[in-house]
């Protein structure tokens, strides 16, 4: 089973508008943490934000914030006020701490292409 | 800000020859990964590093990677005898701590292309 499901291989959004991308996990360690990373077409991993499992607010970073629905096991990446600059592939990543991992499991990504 | 740094940027190397694949992770930071992505899939994970030790490694880390710090700064990912299948971006990543909320910060990746 996939423990980090993007069903979005592509997004497209106007410049200035907002975007929402879905990740889906599934783990049965209650502690855990999810990350979002943006991959440029230059290929660099860039981290954008962090939700921890047992945090009780949503995660905000500049436009980025997380929406974190823990029962339906979702934390989708919420762009507000698109750039051009945000044209990337974005991956939702997984920690999960207290089974002793200290890898991050990576989704298969998202495309998200803002246009003019 | 500080920042993971990787080299080489591309490295192309006959199949069978070894390669060794540079990173210098953040200063103060103690954790450190590498992960590889083959063009177009998902960013998969090799193997973790703290203490001077492998802590974790994948299935994907096989006998022919290995791993070394070799002094204070260097953190470097070693494949003995290169396969076509091991070309991918490899990408060298550090954290501060082991602790889930702490991010782990990637390099820019080196992309090695086997021939």
């Amino acid at each position: 089973a996939q423990k980090i499901t993007q069903t979005q291989p592509g997004m497209f959004v106007q410049e200035k508008e907002a975007v929402t991308l879905d990740c889906t996990y599934d783990t049965s360690d209650p502690s855990y943490g999810l990350f979002w990373y943006k991959q440029p077409s230059s290929g660099e991993m860039i981290f954008l934000i962090y939700q921890g499992s047992y945090d009780q607010q949503n995660a905000t970073e500049g436009r980025y914030s997380l929406n974190f629905q823990k029962a339906r096991k979702s934390a989708n990446l919420v762009i507000s006020a698109s750039q051009l600059g945000d044209s990337a592939m974005y991956f939702c990543a997984m920690r999960e701490v207290t089974s002793g991992y200290s890898t991050l499991t990576f989704g298969k990504g998202t495309m998200l292409l803002v246009s003019p | 800000e500080p920042e993971v740094t990787q080299t080489p940027s591309h490295q192309v190397t006959q199949m069978g020859q070894e390669v060794i694949l540079r990173c210098v992770p953040i200063s103060n930071h103690l954790y450190f990964y590498w992960y590889r992505q083959i063009l177009g899939q998902k960013v998969e994970f090799l193997v973790s590093f703290y203490n001077n030790e492998i802590s974790e490694k994948s299935e994907i880390f096989d006998d022919q990677f290995s791993v070394e710090r070799p002094d204070g700064s260097n953190f470097t990912l070693k494949i003995r005898s290169t396969k076509l299948e091991d070309s991918a971006m490899y990408f060298c990543a550090s954290s501060g701590t082991g602790m889930g909320n702490q991010p782990q910060h990637f390099g820019d990746g080196t992309r090695l292309s086997i021939l």
